[in-house]
């Protein structure tokens, strides 16, 4: 059974650092990209950035470019976001999702997703 | 970058009722077009891919359909589970966008 599971609920202060993590198990963890999305409290899904751990290649949204690090250790089948210093307006629910490729179809879109981790940031 | 446009942003609709709800694309994204349900507190969940096709596991009463810039995901009848919200999702181009979400009650 493919699984995302992602690490616990963080409360932090502004200028804090954070990094939370999503750990594959099920499949080959190495063979699928993995994004990060971000929800805000009582807002949409907004797409951050992709790895593949596979060759660690990572891809950003311009919006998060700069402001969060994904990375990947393909040894132990996790993915990370982490966050160098912390603000309000990064409190969120974040998720991370596999992206499975259609070959039929041609066409990707995110067949599994995790929990989602909650970070709130207040001082 | 694409923008995503959900309608309407909510319903409200009885048990057994055909709901629709659309999604419209800036520009041209072909087929590439994916909705997801969410429930409070959890991920969203695929319901359909490529504009169509419907994901394993997902009830047949669920169904999309468009191309290029108008979409439509349609219940054919409505079932007391089917509330949450849905998103549809571009996958066209880099950074994916989603709509901003249609709420769908039970009445």
């Amino acid at each position: 059974e493919v699984q995302l599971v992602q690490s616990g609920a963080e409360v932090k202060k502004p200028g804090e650092s954070l990094k939370i993590s999503c750990k594959g198990s099920g499949y080959n963890f190495t063979s699928y990209w993995i994004a990060w999305v971000r929800q805000m409290p009582g807002k949409g899904l907004e797409w951050m950035g992709i790895i593949y751990p596979g060759d660690s290649d990572i891809r950003y949204s311009p919006s998060f470019q700069g402001q969060v690090t994904i990375s990947a250790d393909k040894s132990i089948s996790t993915a990370y976001l982490q966050w160098s210093s912390l603000k309000a307006s990064d409190t969120a629910m974040y998720f991370c999702a596999r992206e499975e490729y259609s070959n039929g179809r041609s066409a990707y879109y995110f067949d599994y997703w995790g929990q989602g981790t909650l970070v709130t940031v207040s001082s | 970058d694409i923008q995503m446009t959900q309608s309407p942003s909510s319903l409200s609709a009885s048990v057994g009722d055909r709901v629709t709800i659309t999604c419209r694309a800036s520009q041209s994204i072909s087929s590439y077009l994916n909705w997801y349900q969410q429930k409070a507190g959890k991920g969203p969940k695929v319901l359909i891919y490529a504009a169509s096709s419907l994901q394993s596991g997902v009830p047949s009463r669920f169904s999309g359909s468009g191309s290029g810039t108008d979409f439509t995901l349609t219940i054919s009848s409505l079932q007391p589970e089917d509330f949450g919200i849905y998103y549809c999702q571009e996958s066209y181009s880099i950074p994916w966008r989603f709509g901003q979400g249609t709420k769908v009650e039970i009445k």
